[in-house]
This record gives C-alpha cells, sequence and structure tokens, in this order.
C-alpha cells in the first residue's frame, strides 16, 4: 500500500457518458498529480495540484477537468467520453510543489468505456 | 518526444546484476535523472533519483557518467519480482510550477528476470 488511495479500481462505460475519479493523497502530501496510460503507452501527464491550486496543466483534453478540495483529496472528472479515453489514470501525491523527491502512486483506475 | 532513450527489453537472470541503461544526451545542467518502476499496470513506484553523483539506495544504484549523457540503474541481486517496466526520466529542479510539463515518460524498458 503506497498511501494513495485511488477509487474505484474498475469502471465501465458507455460513450457520452461522465465520470468522476477520486483520489486521496499520502497522508502529509499536499501535490496531487493526474497522469493517464493508454494500452502501451507512456504516462501523460494530465494536471497536478498544490493545495488546492491548479500549478501545472499537461495534455489534458478539454473535456476533462479536475479539482481539488480543502481536505485535500482530488477528482478527475472525465465527460462526453469516447472509446479512445479507455485508459488507466493514475494520481501520484508528493509533499510539496516540485521538491527533489520522488512522487508517490497509487493503483490506478482503469476505465473502459464501450 | 521523450528526452531519454532506453532499449525496450532486457533479460536478467535471476541472482544477478542487472544493469539498464539510459541515454539523456540533451540533459541540462538542473535536470535530475529520475528512475521509476512499473509492475504489470500498477502503479509507477519510484526507485531512486541524482542529479550528478552517485546514487545507492535500499533498492537499487544509480551510475551517472561524468558527462551526465547518460546513466545507467543496477539492480545488484535481481529477484523475480523486479520483473517490471523501468523508467528514465529527467526532470529539472526548480520551485517552478510548470516544471511538471516536462516530464515526459517515454515507454521504458521492460525487463525480465528469469529463474
Amino acid at each position: 500500500d503506497s498511501g494513495v488511495t485511488q477509487t474505484p479500481k474498475h469502471l465501465i462505460t458507455a460513450t457520452g457518458q461522465r465520470v468522476t475519479l477520486r483520489c486521496s493523497p499520502r497522508s502529509g502530501d499536499l501535490s496531487v498529480y493526474w497522469y493517464q496510460q493508454s494500452l502501451d503507452q507512456g504516462l501523460q501527464f494530465l494536471i497536478q495540484y498544490y493545495n488546492g491550486e491548479e500549478r501545472a496543466k499537461g495534455n489534458i483534453l478539454e473535456r476533462f477537468s479536475a479539482q481539488q478540495f480543502p481536505d485535500l483529496h482530488s477528482e478527475l472528472n472525465l465527460s462526453s467520453l469516447e472509446l479512445g479515453d479507455s485508459a488507466l489514470y493514475f494520481c501520484a501525491s508528493s509533499a510539496a510543489d516540485d521538491r527533489e523527491d520522488g512522487y508517490t502512486f497509487g493503483s490506478g483506475t482503469r476505465l473502459t468505456v464501450v | 518526444d521523450a528526452k531519454t532513450t532506453q532499449p525496450p527489453s532486457m533479460d536478467c537472470a535471476e541472482g544477478r546484476a542487472a544493469n539498464l541503461p539510459c541515454n539523456h544526451s540533451t540533459i541540462s545542467g538542473n535536470e535530475y535523472v529520475y528512475w521509476y518502476r512499473q509492475i504489470h499496470s500498477q502503479g509507477p513506484q519510484y526507485i531512486i533519483h541524482g542529479l550528478k553523483n552517485n546514487e545507492t539506495n535500499e533498492m537499487a544504484s544509480l551510475i551517472i557518467t561524468e558527462d551526465r549523457k547518460s546513466s545507467t540503474l543496477i539492480l545488484p541481486h535481481a529477484t523475480l519480482r523486479d520483473t517490471a517496466v523501468y523508467y528514465c526520466i529527467v526532470r529539472p529542479y526548480r520551485r517552478n510550477a510548470g516544471n511538471n510539463r516536462k516530464l515526459i515518460w517515454g515507454l521504458g524498458t521492460s525487463l525480465a528476470v528469469n529463474p
């Protein structure tokens, strides 16, 4: 157990639908990062939050949005889902914004869009 | 495009050292080298990082060449549980919120440890 909790572990939904993925960072960590990993692809950075504020944006589609709440958990909202959105979505956390530390990843949410 | 180049796959015998190479010829002076591994679709696991000195921890050793254009991750006594995809990443270290946009994960090296 890495200390980063992601729910749900698996999600199957239809095209056009909207889903919410949840992430609870490791205790004491203020930064949350979201990544997408499609089949046989490297991890793609989506977005980072630090203490409730958006800090960096990567290749995140306009159909996707995220937020970090006062209790530091984060949600990634995916809407108007397409087949190509099927992927593993990982959340990672770190103690501070852009410190030297490595990230701690959760076990991911596997999203399947049918 | 990934800023690092790694062989797509490697094999290693159980109990032997696994040496995983990484080329990062365009690395900048303020960029660290990080290594992570991912075991069969689990979340990536941080292994080690370094700037220019060799580093060692309980998991692995990291050897960075003097010109910093390449590095080698060494698993001294590989076990079957070390079978995973190993990612080498360069990451600038500055207290700058934009740095994470520059984190580019390639496809890594798929290491198979054989009995």
